[in-house]
């Protein structure tokens, strides 16, 4: 089984800030396998990136994905109001898909 | 608009039966992976499996292989999670999942249900 460890668990920023969320894997993702979700309080998560960097459909350009082999990258480059939530790496190349534990992005 | 509806919540009591739904429209069902992942309160995504409604090929984690059953009627466009004898455990979110494309078995989550709330309790 592939465990993801996602850092920090908890990241206090401001609107208009850089946010950089890591997702590491315990072993190689085959061919950046590796997805991105939003998850906001009372809803179903979101797809943000699929592929370590390419964005979902109707995905604003100031999420972007980077990273490969074991370590990947989430980073909202100026950050928004709706922004704040929390998100989770996924990685879908092994016969055993697994979730990150989330990382919680909070309003300073 | 393609989209996946989900049946209501639920309030089971220990060793009862369930089984809970996921209506595909919008899309070609037969041509999707469709699968389920959980989340308990408060708790992370935990992913259960994906079925193949065109020819009903189906995968589990390990985690829930012999704990829950998958199916799909393709004629109805319809997915499926039911359990046999639910524990007070099983208690969580469900959330029915689609492949964002129609290709293999590995692929992103690109669409999700509204979830289902199980409640297992005596």
């Amino acid at each position: 089984e592939i465990v993801l460890t996602q850092s920090p668990g908890t990241l206090s920023l401001s609107p208009g800030e850089r946010a950089t969320l890591s997702c590491r894997a315990s072993q190689s993702v085959s061919s950046s396998y590796l997805a991105w979700y939003q998850q906001k309080p009372g809803q179903a998560p979101r797809l943000l990136i699929y592929g370590a960097s390419s964005r979902a459909t109707g995905i604003p350009d100031r999420f972007s994905g980077s990273g490969s082999g074991t370590d990947f990258t989430l980073t909202i480059s100026r950050l928004e109001p709706e922004d704040f939530a929390v998100y989770y790496c996924q990685q879908y190349g092994s016969s055993r898909r697994t979730f990150g534990q989330g990382t919680k992005l909070e309003i300073k | 608009e393609v989209q996946l509806v989900q049946s209501g919540a639920e309030v089971k009591k220990p060793g009862e039966s369930l089984k809970i739904s996921c209506k595909g429209s919008g899309y070609s069902f037969t041509n999707y992976w469709i699968g389920w992942v959980r989340q308990m309160s408060g708790k992370g995504l935990e992913w259960m499996g994906i079925i193949y409604p065109g020819d009903s090929d189906t995968r589990y984690s390990p985690s829930f292989q012999g704990q829950v059953t998958i199916s799909a009627d393709k004629s109805i466009s319809t997915a499926y999670l039911q359990w046999s004898s639910l524990k007070a455990s099983d208690t969580a979110m469900y959330y029915c999942v689609r492949h964002k494309m129609s290709a293999g078995p590995y692929d992103a989550f690109g669409i999700w249900g509204q979830g289902t709330m199980v409640t297992v309790s005596s």
